[in-house]
């Protein structure tokens, strides 16, 4: 069973626009990962941020968390064609190695 | 290799067929992870080994679903007398540290059973 959920299901921007996606889950967590999966490929790890951060940069990437309202975004600015994709959280709960996946958040750049 | 080997990519498989999928994970990498992914959805955990042990095979779906490590690197999951829900892509992972994160998948092997 999945816990996280990502919203919206789909999202088509333009390019150069930025690109938020949401993602929620239910129980207390050691760390939350988000992940991009191109079509027909594995999975490539993007960012991690543990449960006592609130915000993490990466290059274009900006990802929060608030686990008061166990949800996460996770912000691509100035987005690229390159950046269609699909999106995952991935949640670690305590002492856990185990991720538990939302369903992904489909992101398609039109140039 | 510098990063997770999956093979076959494709595999289709006549219904009530063994398979076995094979992944290489990246040289020294303690944890290894299967996890299962239906389409259009996030992958399902499968198994976990630290090194040679399997230490959580609670997502298997079935007793047909067997996984091993034996030298502690390259790792199989192998599905007996596949059925046409086993269809899915099966991606392995492999991390230096399990609860630290993140993983490094492999590309992944798509399994049709038909």
């Amino acid at each position: 069973s999945q816990q996280g959920e990502e919203d919206p299901q789909a999202l088509s921007i333009q390019e150069g626009e930025n690109a938020t996606m949401n993602c929620s889950y239910k129980t207390s967590i050691n760390n939350l990962q988000w992940y991009r999966q191109n079509s027909g490929r594995g999975l490539v790890h993007l960012i991690l941020i543990r449960s006592n951060e609130r915000e993490k940069h990466s290059g274009r990437l900006r990802v929060t968390l608030d686990t008061s309202k166990k949800s996460s975004s996770l912000l691509i600015t100035a987005s690229r064609a390159a950046d269609t994709a699909s999106y995952f959280c991935a949640t670690a709960m305590d002492s856990n190695y185990q991720l538990i996946w939302g369903a992904g958040t489909k992101l398609i750049i039109k140039p | 290799g510098a990063g997770v080997s999956q093979s076959p990519r494709y595999k289709v498989a006549k219904r009530g067929q063994d398979v076995a999928l094979r992944c290489d994970p990246i040289s020294g990498h303690v944890s290894l992870f299967w996890y299962q992914q239906a389409l259009g959805q996030g992958p399902e955990f499968l198994t976990y080994f630290q090194n040679e042990a399997q230490l959580d095979k609670s997502g298997l779906p079935s007793d047909r679903f067997f996984a091993e490590r034996p030298e502690g690197s390259v790792s199989t999951l192998k599905i007996q007398r596949t059925q046409q829900e086993d269809s899915a892509v099966y991606l392995c992972a492999s991390s230096l540290d399990s609860v630290r994160g993140g993983y490094t998948f492999g590309s992944g092997t798509r399994l049709t059973v038909v």
